[in-house]
């Protein structure tokens, strides 16, 4: 079962920053936060991960609170092109394997309206 | 050029029936995995293999099995299929979890999955 917790929509306007919250009040401290999206149709696509400092690279940002029991994808400036299922995941970093689980929960449909 | 495909993008077939749906990636990655998504748009692994070690998910019938051919390909085969198989198949591959900027870092290339309608 996932261990995170998603709201399942959210809307955000065009040019706006999309905030999507996620709460995982139950991470253990060798588990990383990771986001993948996935667009209508297409495989799920990779965004971000981190541990506990905050992380931005070209596609968004991500926040994690000091706890770690929660984070925050941060879009910047959301295009239509960002409506998708945004998924929260939780994971225990596998050192050195090759082999890795990504339990997907139900995520939150982000929808940006023109 | 395409990281990770799959053929066909869609399989319509009769209950009962055996078949296959293929996957590569050209990547080099040393891993490969198979996900089911269904029709409520869970996605769920079911395999995740590399030339060491086959992890099935154990909630797969055993009438699904991966093959790997090579370590570029992993095909998915179904034998007897039944209308509860129907869902959107995904592959996805992964290399070695590395070290980066002080953070291990891991990340799985989809495909654009296989529509599998069984009737």
């Amino acid at each position: 079962d996932a261990k995170t917790t998603q709201p399942p929509s959210m809307d955000c306007a065009e040019g706006r920053a999309a905030n999507l919250p996620c709460n995982h009040s139950t991470i253990s401290g060798n588990e990383y936060v990771y986001w993948y999206r996935q667009i209508h149709s297409q495989g799920p696509q990779y965004i971000i991960h981190g541990l506990k400092n905050n992380e931005t690279n070209e596609m968004a940002s991500l926040i994690i609170t000091e706890d770690r029991k929660s984070s925050t994808l941060i879009l910047p400036h959301a295009t239509l092109r960002d409506t998708a299922v945004y998924y929260c995941i939780v994971r225990v970093a596998n050192y050195g394997g090759s082999q890795g689980n990504l339990i997907f929960g139900k995520g939150t449909k982000l929808s940006v309206k023109p | 050029d395409t990281a990770v495909s799959q053929t066909p993008k869609y399989l319509v077939t009769q209950m009962g029936n055996d078949k296959s749906i293929k996957c590569e990636q050209n990547l080099g990655h040393d891993t490969m995995y198979w996900y089911k998504q269904d029709s409520k748009k869970f996605l769920k692994i079911m395999f995740s293999y590399n030339n060491k070690e086959l992890i099935i998910n154990e909630t797969v019938p055993n009438r699904f099995s991966p093959k790997s051919p090579d370590k570029a390909h992993l095909n998915l085969h179904i034998n007897s299929l039944e209308l509860g198989d129907s869902a959107v198949y995904f592959c996805a591959s992964s290399q070695a979890e590395g070290l980066a900027g002080g953070r291990w870092s891991y990340e799985q290339f989809f495909g654009p999955g296989t529509r599998l309608t069984v009737l």
